[in-house]
């Protein structure tokens, strides 16, 4: 089994529609959870931590499930721009190295 | 103006040569990082550097060697002990709240 899974995609959703992305992770132990944003060919930019609490920042909420051990990224009113791949990453506690998942594609369609 | 800087852009080699790709940053994070991208694939660890003059093998260490003799620097060389070295090679490093940032990448192709 992997250590971060992600289902790969692609998920081709309309303009406007609201499309949400799981990723589970193997480690218990995991402290630091994140989502990035890739653009092809280019590279990962962090688009927001993720708190046990859970947080949104703007049309992107993410949570956390320690109990089932997954992290959600939802986005709401999606915009062709959001089309990118989202990549979840995990850091076990007692470390300083993210273990990244592969990647869920996405592609907003006028 | 901040940030992480990777050069070249694009890099083609020979088979047999060491290459050593740059990367420099002007963040004064402590901790940086090498990962290398295969297409289709999600991002591997090479080397990390948690403070000047020390460093750690990641999980695919073999083939590549780094140095970290300044906190702005972390060159990593490929080596021709390397058997696959075509890939996109990303630098990163972390800040106190351990969170990563990249530098855009070197693209290095062998042949």
């Amino acid at each position: 089994r992997k250590e971060v899974e992600q289902d790969p995609g692609p998920f081709n959703v309309p303009e406007g529609a609201t499309v949400a992305f799981n990723c589970t992770y193997s480690n218990s132990a995991s402290q630091s959870f994140f989502w990035y944003r890739q653009d092809c060919r280019k590279e990962p930019k962090l688009l927001m931590s993720v708190y046990s609490s859970g947080n949104e920042d703007g049309r992107f909420t993410a949570q956390l499930n320690r109990a089932s051990q997954y992290i959600s990224l939802l986005i709401r009113d999606s915009k062709l721009s959001d089309s990118a791949t989202y990549l979840c990453v995990v850091m076990p506690s007692g470390t300083y190295k993210y273990i990244f998942g592969t990647g869920t594609r996405l592609k907003v369609l006028a | 103006d901040g940030g992480i800087t990777q050069s070249p852009k694009y890099l083609f080699r020979k088979e047999g040569q060491n290459v050593t790709l740059s990367c420099e940053q002007n963040l004064n994070h402590d901790a940086m990082y090498w990962y290398r991208q295969d297409p289709g694939q999600g991002l591997r660890l090479i080397y990390y550097s948690q403070i000047v003059n020390d460093f750690q093998k990641g999980d695919i260490a073999e083939g590549y060697s780094v140095s970290r003799e300044k906190k702005e620097s972390f060159p990593l060389t490929v080596t021709s002990a390397q058997k696959n070295p075509t890939a996109f090679y990303l630098c990163a490093t972390m800040t106190g709240h351990r969170e990563q940032y990249f530098g855009p990448g070197t693209r290095l192709t062998v042949t």
